[in-house]
């Protein structure tokens, strides 16, 4: 059981690259996560998928796409890089979202991104 | 809207030293309430959760008693190891979301 799982690890873009963050869960949680984690502000939540077939903005969406190909797998795609989205990515999934749902969250490892 | 405020890091203590890390928040009704800890190089775990006024929630010896009259949530162990060195999130579920919001993060390190 590999929980949550992210590729790749560390990744160097120059500005206006393209590029997609792997996610995937073995959980058979229904609902997962994309947060950035920047120094000193915490994670914020780009995009979450509640359930398979449906995706919604989290408090930081611009510059990001994200597909929920499966219910094992959440991708994030930058379509431009720019170097404001230097950061750590994290990928993360739950049983349930909503206030009914067991709503621990689960993170995967990481992926450390660098726009130059 | 829906916040979370926890002191701010680092926090540097010896070994067997007392901790609290302060947390408070701001929320409608009544939200489910987190810490989670990140380990060097690792992704954020769940160490302990709260879901309703006065529940204390514990964990490896680190305990959190949801204060609904202080909107508080601290972050408490008795005697801390080398091994709790990590950045500690507090973090809050409303109750009628599906999100969760963090807080900044408190960077604590011990002292051997």
């Amino acid at each position: 059981n590999a929980g949550v799982t992210q590729t790749p690890k560390f990744q160097v873009l120059k500005t206006g690259q393209s590029m997609t963050l792997q996610c995937a869960q073995d959980m058979n949680h229904n609902s997962m996560y994309w947060y950035r984690q920047d120094p000193g502000m915490g994670l914020r939540l780009i995009y979450y998928s509640a359930s398979e077939g449906t995706t919604d903005k989290g408090e930081v969406p611009n510059g990001y796409n994200v597909s929920r190909l499966n219910k094992r797998e959440f991708s994030l795609r930058l379509e431009s890089a720019a170097p404001s989205q230097t950061s750590v990515y994290f990928c993360a999934s739950s049983e349930h979202a909503g206030p009914s749902g067991t709503d621990t969250q689960y993170f995967g490892p990481g992926t450390r991104l660098t726009v130059l | 809207g829906n916040s979370v405020t926890q002191m701010e890091g680092p926090v540097t203590l010896s070994e067997e030293a007392f901790l609290t890390i302060n947390c408070t928040y701001t929320a409608t009704g009544y939200p489910s309430l987190f810490w989670y800890v990140q380990y060097p190089g690792e992704g954020l775990q769940l160490l302990l959760k709260a879901t309703k006024a006065d529940d204390k929630g514990s964990n490896k010896g680190f305990e959190a008693t949801y204060r609904k009259e202080t909107t508080s949530f601290h972050l408490e162990k008795g005697s801390v190891q080398v091994s709790d060195s990590a950045v500690y999130f507090c973090a809050l579920r409303g109750s009628s979301a599906s999100k969760i919001i963090f807080g900044s993060g408190t960077r604590l390190s011990i002292r051997p």
